[in-house]
């Protein structure tokens, strides 16, 4: 099945810094990538997403890249805020139903 | 607007108990449903998922089941509680189009 694996456990920047978190798949047939937001304690929000028919897509402030032939994507935050801190996981799926989600990655924004 | 409601917001259970949790959906009709499992610190692994009501698909065995006896209604279950069953259970919703919307969950600590 499909794994997905998110490459920084923990990521530190200061205020106002750019933050990049990046995840691989290995499945080729995924299409879809979303990712979500996970405040301490709480559940997940999602955040932002890129299916296969773009290569990148920019919200506000975040932007995520999507490379194919790698099989890589990756999320971008611009000029970071400590309310950007959190746990934020990548996922990846192929079809409807089955979304496999990486191991997080812990976000601080130090002011 | 929609809505999900988890109950409860936490239980605390002993090894070997019976175990029911829910989640409903209020706004939105024939939402696809999904029960995902967070060990703490950790990933999400996806449990279930269930298109329409009386048909739930199992994604993982651990001993637990779902059901869902209404178009709105969610309910995962076991009779036998396990050390291994602690975490965060949450309930999501999506349209099909693969963008998976969260309830609060509930934190389970089995002892």
């Amino acid at each position: 099945g499909e794994k997905v694996e998110q490459h920084e456990s923990t990521l530190s920047v200061r205020e106002g810094d750019s933050a990049v978190i990046n995840c691989t798949y290995t499945d080729t047939a995924s299409s879809y990538f979303p990712w979500y937001k996970q405040e301490a304690g709480k559940s997940l929000h999602f955040v932002i997403d890129i299916r296969s028919n773009v290569d990148r897509k920019q919200s506000q402030r975040l932007t995520v890249l999507l490379d194919k032939k790698a099989k890589r994507f990756s999320l971008h935050i611009t000029a970071t805020q400590p309310e950007d801190s959190a746990i934020y996981f990548c996922a990846a799926s192929k079809g409807y139903n089955k979304l496999t989600f990486g191991k997080g990655t812990v976000l601080l924004v130090s002011p | 607007a929609q809505t999900i409601h988890q109950w409860p917001v936490a239980e605390i259970k002993a090894v070997g108990s019976p175990l029911s949790l829910g989640c409903t959906i209020k706004g939105k009709s024939s939402p696809n449903l999904y029960w995902y499992w967070q060990a703490t610190g950790g990933t999400l692994q996806q449990l279930f998922y269930s298109i329409t009501v009386g048909q739930v698909e199992s994604v993982v065995q651990l001993n637990l089941s779902a059901s869902r006896p209404k178009d709105d209604q969610f309910i995962l279950s076991t009779e036998k509680l396990l050390l291994s069953h602690s975490g965060f259970y949450l309930c999501a919703w999506s349209t099909g189009e693969n963008t998976l919307y969260f309830g609060a969950g509930t934190r389970l600590s089995v002892l």
